[in-house]
């Protein structure tokens, strides 16, 4: 069962645009992470966020868990080539299951 | 800080043949996790360990895949007999405790083709 869906599923911008990634559910999160994934490598955690409208920065990347704990966005300001990558969102319905979303694969164009 | 190490890197077998896999998590993280991440997808838990007791194995296609993780440390994932569907990149991670906000800190994957 898929929990999570990402959109869009595809994403090539230029360098220096902003652009927004969206995570959405019809379950509620006790917490929801956001991994970044880069060619060949296992994801990398960029940030867990824990209460509903909660908002995290992370240098040029903004994290928002909504509300209701259901969905969430991350917002990238100013694309560098080094943001290229695959964009997990991962959500956690109990205690200690973990669910990875689709992915967004992101391209940044120099 | 030693990440988590997978091996092999790439395996390349027929239909039906069995292959395994190893992983060695980071030292004192009593939790382990095997992922399979289809082409295209985020990655898909099979089977999750504290220390060497089965948390969940819910999505574990138990006809054909088992896992161990004897001692509580090193693990291995076995599929005997593959299918085609199964190939895929196979991830191992591991974390401190079992609470659903821990990182989970992933080796890079071990890449499995079945023709």
């Amino acid at each position: 069962t898929q929990l999570l869906e990402q959109s869009p599923q595809f994403l090539s911008i230029q360098e220096g645009e902003n652009l927004t990634v969206y995570c959405n559910s019809s379950s509620v999160f006790s917490s929801l992470q956001w991994y970044r994934q880069e060619p060949g490598e296992g994801p990398v955690l960029l940030v867990t966020v824990v209460t509903g409208g909660e908002v995290k920065k992370l240098k040029r990347l903004t994290f928002q868990f909504g509300d209701a704990r259901k969905d969430s966005s991350l917002h990238i300001t100013a694309a560098q080539p080094g943001d290229t990558g695959l964009y997990l969102c991962a959500g956690a319905p109990g205690a200690n299951n973990l669910f990875f979303g689709t992915g967004t694969r992101l391209t940044v164009i120099p | 800080e030693a990440g988590v190490a997978q091996s092999p890197r790439y395996k390349i077998i027929e239909k039906r043949q069995s292959v395994a896999f190893w992983c060695n998590p980071i030292s004192g993280h009593a939790t382990l996790y095997w992922y399979q991440q289809i082409l295209g997808q985020g990655p898909k838990l099979l089977i999750q360990f504290q220390n060497n007791g089965v948390v969940d194995d819910s999505q574990l296609p138990k006809d054909r895949f088992s896992a161990e993780r004897l001692k509580g440390v090193d693990s291995t994932l076995k599929i005997q007999p593959a299918k085609l569907e199964d190939s895929a990149v196979y991830l191992c991670a591991s974390s401190l405790g079992d609470a659903s906000n821990e990182k989970l800190f992933f080796g890079s994957g071990t890449q499995l083709s079945v023709l």
